[in-house]
């Protein structure tokens, strides 16, 4: 069965912390991992990876993907009050041909002023 | 806006009731999908589309749900009967077939119902 451990499930920091939100997974039939900042709404889309040791950056976000150890993390630098949130971990998962994203329970973020 | 949109937004219900919901996707987008989140937890998978076609439905889905894709355009998601345990946040997301790796799911702002 998938499995998507995310840690920590929470944390609280203060502004100009560096966080860094873990993830690790166990799918049938991976093909890329996604990560998502949800606040009170939808998950909003951040970042695809697909290739092992390929660094996406944002801004201040940036997310790399280890395929051989079957983890991600996600780095958030100089944290901002509005960097506050739920950030989910997703890998996609082919078995059955949908490709349907696997969540974790997500990482709850807050920073504090 | 050319998001994803879904309506309506909340639904109070009485246990036995049946609810539908509606999700419009973004028009160029082929796949859809539909996730159930509940407090505490990320979304789970309960079923796909690919155009018309429902090409995959997870266990979770009872066989009090049900969902259409008719013209592959706008989807909907009907639970008969409802029962506490359905209350949750119910959210679609759609995204455009797109290589090997896929591409990025757009969701919805969801659906949240409340069964009483």
């Amino acid at each position: 069965e998938d499995k998507v451990v995310q840690s920590p499930l929470s944390l609280v920091v203060h502004e100009g912390d560096t966080v860094t939100l873990n993830c690790s997974y166990e799918v049938t039939n991976f093909r890329s991992l996604l990560w998502y900042k949800q606040e009170k709404k939808a998950p909003t889309f951040l970042f695809m990876l697909t290739s092992s040791g390929i660094e996406k950056k944002s801004g201040r976000l940036s997310s790399i993907l280890d395929k051989k150890e079957l983890f991600s993390i996600l780095n958030i630098t100089a944290t901002q009050t509005g960097d506050s949130a739920v950030y989910l971990c997703a890998p996609r998962d082919l078995q059955g041909g949908s490709e349907k994203l696997v969540f974790g329970k997500g990482t709850k973020l807050t920073v504090n002023p | 806006d050319t998001g994803v949109s879904q309506d309506p937004r909340h639904k109070i219900t009485k246990r036995g009731q049946n609810v539908t919901f509606r999700c419009d996707p973004i028009s160029e987008h082929n796949r859809l999908y539909w996730y159930r989140q509940t407090l505490g937890q990320g979304p789970e998978f309960l079923t796909y589309f690919q155009n018309e076609a429902q090409l995959e439905k997870s266990r979770l889905l009872s066989d009090r749900f049900s969902a259409e894709r008719p013209k592959g355009s706008f989807s909907t998601l009907e639970i008969q009967r409802t029962e506490q345990g359905d209350s949750a946040m119910y959210l679609c997301a759609s995204s455009l077939s797109s290589g090997r790796a896929g591409s990025e799911q757009y969701f919805g702002p969801g659906t949240r119902l409340t069964v009483t």
